[in-house]
């Protein structure tokens, strides 16, 4: 199917690790971007192509992805990581693009 | 430095039809790879893929929403415009323009516009 599932809501303590999934059919043949959204603010790219941190994002970001699943990782969470994550993929046949139903972080 | 911004009517009455229009600088969309799209979000709601058109001129929407949508481009001006038909209050919401250079190190949407805000409503 063409598309992107992603838990609600993922909630860590300030340090903790957080960890947010994406799942797709057609994941294991199309790379993964990510994006965090702040209250008011445009998307920003935190991750590409699965596992690339564009400069300027700390290295506290990573991703991986295995089969019909991709993960992006928060090592050390910090309050200024709250936000809402959405993962971005091309459809199966690369005609368009999908955003999951986006993830809430909450760091407190 | 790469830089989109978005403009439109910012109110538009149910039935009619809303022109965005994005306007960038920094890159061209006469290069080689070069795409720019639009994405939409409702509040409180998840982002919306719209549609895209690449440097050949090539067009990709929605497929939800394709009947409703019309993208081009002007090379001159820098700009790339999204028309939307019969709009309805479903599609309330920030519409974002960005950039995806699909031959790049960063094939991803990799800079964004601000964003600007539309509301459909009588």
């Amino acid at each position: 199917s063409n598309e992107l599932t992603q838990p609600p809501s993922v909630s860590v303590s300030p340090g903790q690790t957080a960890r947010i999934a994406c799942s797709g059919d057609a994941l294991p043949k199309k790379f993964v971007d990510w994006y965090q959204v702040k209250s008011g603010q445009a998307p920003v790219l935190v991750i590409y192509e699965d596992i690339k941190r564009p400069s300027g994002i700390p290295e506290r970001f990573s991703g991986s992805s295995s089969g019909t699943m991709a993960t992006l990782t928060i090592s050390g969470a910090q309050v200024a990581d709250e936000g809402d994550y959405y993962c971005s993929s091309p459809d199966s046949d690369g005609n368009q693009w999908l955003f999951g139903g986006g993830t809430k972080l909450t760091v407190l | 430095q790469v830089t989109l911004r978005e403009s439109g009517p910012g109110l538009v009455k149910p039935t009619q039809t809303l022109t965005l229009t994005c306007t960038f600088s920094g890159f061209s969309l006469k290069t080689s790879g070069m795409c720019v799209a639009w994405v939409r979000q409702p509040p409180g709601k998840a982002l919306e893929w719209l549609a895209l058109i690449d440097w050949e001129g090539d067009k990709y929407y929605s497929t939800s929403l394709k009947t409703r949508l019309t993208i081009s481009k002007d090379t001159s001006k820098n700009q790339v415009v999204l028309t939307m038909i019969n709009m309805d209050s479903v599609d309330t919401g920030t519409y974002y323009c960005a950039r995806r250079d699909v031959v790049a190190m960063t094939d991803a949407f990799d800079v964004w516009g601000p964003g600007t805000n539309v509301t459909v409503s009588s």
